[in-house]
């Protein structure tokens, strides 16, 4: 079974629409990480979520952490063609180094 | 950050064949860390890449089918070797939270 599960796993909105993403794990984390990924090409950092309870933003893209829950959530305000790709939540396999363990994806298309 | 960058940034292979790819950094560090993403899927990790060591390999992925080289602290190699068409994926390095354009491999 997957460890990190991302919800819902597609989806299509209109340009200038709010959406969210949320990442749920079934282990406990070590900070999780946000990554957005063009079809098949790298993967670009979002944002880094450490402490319960920490929320991010960069640009019209915040991210929240909720330890307790063991899930986060992406939300993006007013979203943009440019936001279209997948995301994706990582999460750290140890306390220390710097090995991932990702979620299943969540594939973003914005329609103009 | 860290930009990273990786050759080829695709390729297209034979069946039995081996692929190797390169991964280079621009800034010295301790570990690297090499992912496949299989078509349609998130990324599993294949190893750490250490500096002075041997790789550390991960469930399900031993050396003799992906031997790593860590030459120097900027760069790292992985190789694909005798390979199928269930290798097609696309392979990336990582070090910290950042990571390379990925090799696209497909083999026929």
């Amino acid at each position: 079974s997957q460890e990190l599960e991302q919800s819902p796993q597609s989806l299509i909105v209109q340009e200038g629409k709010n959406l969210t993403i949320n990442c749920t794990s079934s282990k406990t984390l070590y900070g999780l990480y946000w990554y957005k990924q063009k079809y098949g090409e790298g993967l670009i950092f979002l944002m880094m979520l450490q402490k319960g309870g920490e929320e991010k933003s960069h640009e019209k893209i915040t991210a929240k952490l909720d330890e307790k829950k063991q899930q986060s959530s992406l939300h993006i305000t007013a979203s943009q063609p440019s936001h279209a790709g997948i995301y994706l939540c990582g999460a750290l396999k140890h306390p220390t180094g710097n090995q991932f363990y990702f979620g299943t994806g969540t594939s973003l298309t914005v329609i103009p | 950050s860290a930009v990273i960058s990786q050759k080829p940034s695709r390729d297209i292979c034979q069946r039995g064949t081996s692929l190797t790819i390169q991964c280079q950094v621009d800034s010295q560090v301790t570990m690297m860390f090499w992912y496949r993403q299989q078509p349609g899927q998130s990324l599993t990790l294949i190893a750490t890449a250490n500096q002075g060591s041997e790789a550390t390999y991960e469930s399900g992925f031993v050396i003799d089918k992906f031997p790593i080289s860590r030459p120097n602290l900027t760069f790292s190699t992985l190789t694909v070797s005798n390979l199928s068409p269930e290798d097609s994926s696309i392979y990336l390095c990582s070090v910290g939270v950042y990571f390379g354009p990925g090799t696209r491999l497909l083999v026929l």
